[in-house]
């Protein structure tokens, strides 16, 4: 799978968009973007993947560059509720389960 | 549905003993990960099952640790003997494989392990 780069941490201001970018520069063509989110002292929880076109969902946006080398998770309006470490994964998906391999995430902080 | 249910939530031992994790994963989902989380090391998966049966246990650290899924609403991590240096948060998730489906994992809430 291919490797990512996010920045360590980020700040938002409550009720602000949050964009967290993801580099991923060695993505093959067959490989999807896969973002997850961890709140302290829990499991970590989906958002939202995608492969060449832009996705929304409930959650949050993904925009994929056209070349697919980075993404961004844009969350429209963020509330505390929203701090949390998110991890940008890529990996290929036929179809049946395969590994997720996790980074070490970019660590949202949203303040008041 | 209640979603990936742990068990014990929390756990104390001392060095030397036998550890059991047990988890129930989602009713109908046919993949179930073990991840074990530390500072050190972040997230790692340790081993998955695919309809009861392991499919990569490349992940698992060594012969003290043995995961088995004997039906598919149960499975087990063991840790035995237990070292500190196995203190972590162990987390189960589950996932439905299939041709149309992106293979979302849901996570359970985890069993924090310390060994003394």
């Amino acid at each position: 799978d291919a490797k990512t780069t996010q920045p360590t941490s980020m700040d938002c201001a409550e009720g602000r968009a949050a964009n967290l970018p993801c580099n991923h520069s060695t993505i093959s063509g067959n490989e999807y973007v896969y973002w997850y989110r961890q709140i302290h002292s829990q499991g970590p929880q989906y958002i939202i993947h995608g492969l060449k076109n832009n996705e929304t969902n409930e959650m949050a946006s993904l925009i994929i560059t056209e070349d697919r080398k980075s993404s961004t998770l844009i969350l429209p309006h963020a509330t505390l509720r929203d701090t949390a470490v998110y991890y940008c994964i890529v990996r290929a998906s036929t179809g049946t389960a395969s590994k997720l391999t996790f980074g070490t995430g970019t660590r949202l902080q949203v303040t008041l | 549905d209640a979603g990936v249910i742990q068990s014990p939530r929390h756990e104390v031992t001392e060095m030397g003993q036998e550890v059991t994790l047990r988890c129930k994963p989602i009713s109908g989902h046919d993949y179930l990960f073990w991840y074990r989380q530390t500072m050190m090391r972040g997230l790692e998966l340790l081993i998955y099952f695919n309809n009861n049966v392991p499919i990569d246990d490349s992940g698992m650290p060594e012969d003290r640790f043995s995961a088995k899924m004997p039906n598919a609403s149960f499975s087990t991590l063991k840790i035995q003997p237990s070292e500190p240096r196995d203190s972590a948060v162990y987390f189960c998730a589950s996932s439905l494989g299939g041709r149309a489906r992106h293979n979302e994992q849901f996570f359970g809430p985890g069993t924090r392990l310390t060994v003394l």
